[in-house]
């Protein structure tokens, strides 16, 4: 009965390989979020998808793709991993588009490993 | 350019005290600010918020103040238990330029430890 769950919760890879995070969300919320927290542990969005609608791209490199296959899953899809890619990834979900004071409800990470 | 930023990584104090947590920012057109709270192994969790049309906001033992012209926010947490330790992260979102996309811009987090 979690929320937003994340799979895996932890990934060690190896430096120009391809991976996927997945993110589920039962709550019936209509936008989902990827952040990226970093090593000075700043929390940093980068997409926020609305009824599989990208809705915030923030300057993240492309090898970075999000993918919505319906309104409860936002994938994360990255390609030739590098070693700065090593962060927790946090999916979350909020309520609606249109009211940006919608909670948002986090997953517990994904903790991604390059080596 | 970090627009939100939390100085102090850390605050230890004592059960029943007081705690205090402050944030930073430096994006004038922010108006809408958020704490969350984050155990190990978990995602954060939503605490409290404030509006920029407001000065405060209480919710039981916490209270969030925000200082405009200083564009300075704080928590306020008491009395403190030790079930309150945790990882503080301070949040703020332009909700006009954002397009109420919900877009939040995160500091750093602080680490709160509560002890007995």
């Amino acid at each position: 009965d979690t929320a937003v769950s994340q799979t895996p919760k932890y990934l060690v890879t190896q430096m120009g390989n391809d991976k996927s995070i997945k993110c589920e969300q039962n709550l019936g919320h209509d936008t989902m979020y990827w952040y990226k927290q970093d090593s000075k542990k700043f929390l940093k969005i980068m997409f926020s998808y609305n009824n599989k609608e990208l809705i915030i791209n923030e300057t993240v490199p492309n090898r970075f793709s999000p993918k919505s296959p319906d309104k409860a899953h936002l994938n994360l899809h990255i390609n030739s991993l590098e070693l700065g890619d090593s962060a927790v990834y946090f999916c979350a979900s909020s309520f609606r588009r249109g009211l940006g004071t919608d909670t948002q409800y986090f997953g517990p990470g994904t903790r991604l490993t390059v080596l | 350019d970090q627009q939100v930023k939390q100085n102090s990584p850390s605050l230890s104090v004592q059960e029943g005290r007081i705690s205090i947590l402050n944030c930073d920012y430096t994006n004038s057109m922010f108006d809408y600010f958020l704490w969350y709270k984050k155990y190990p192994a978990e995602g954060p969790t939503f605490l409290i918020s404030i509006s920029s049309i407001k000065d405060k906001n209480e919710d039981g033992r916490f209270t969030v103040f925000l200082n405009k012209s200083a564009k300075h926010l704080s928590l306020h947490i008491v009395p403190s238990q030790p079930g309150d330790s945790a990882v503080y992260f301070c949040a703020a979102s332009d909700l006009k330029g954002s397009g109420n996309t919900g877009k939040l811009i995160f500091g750093q987090g602080t680490t709160l430890q509560v002890k007995p």
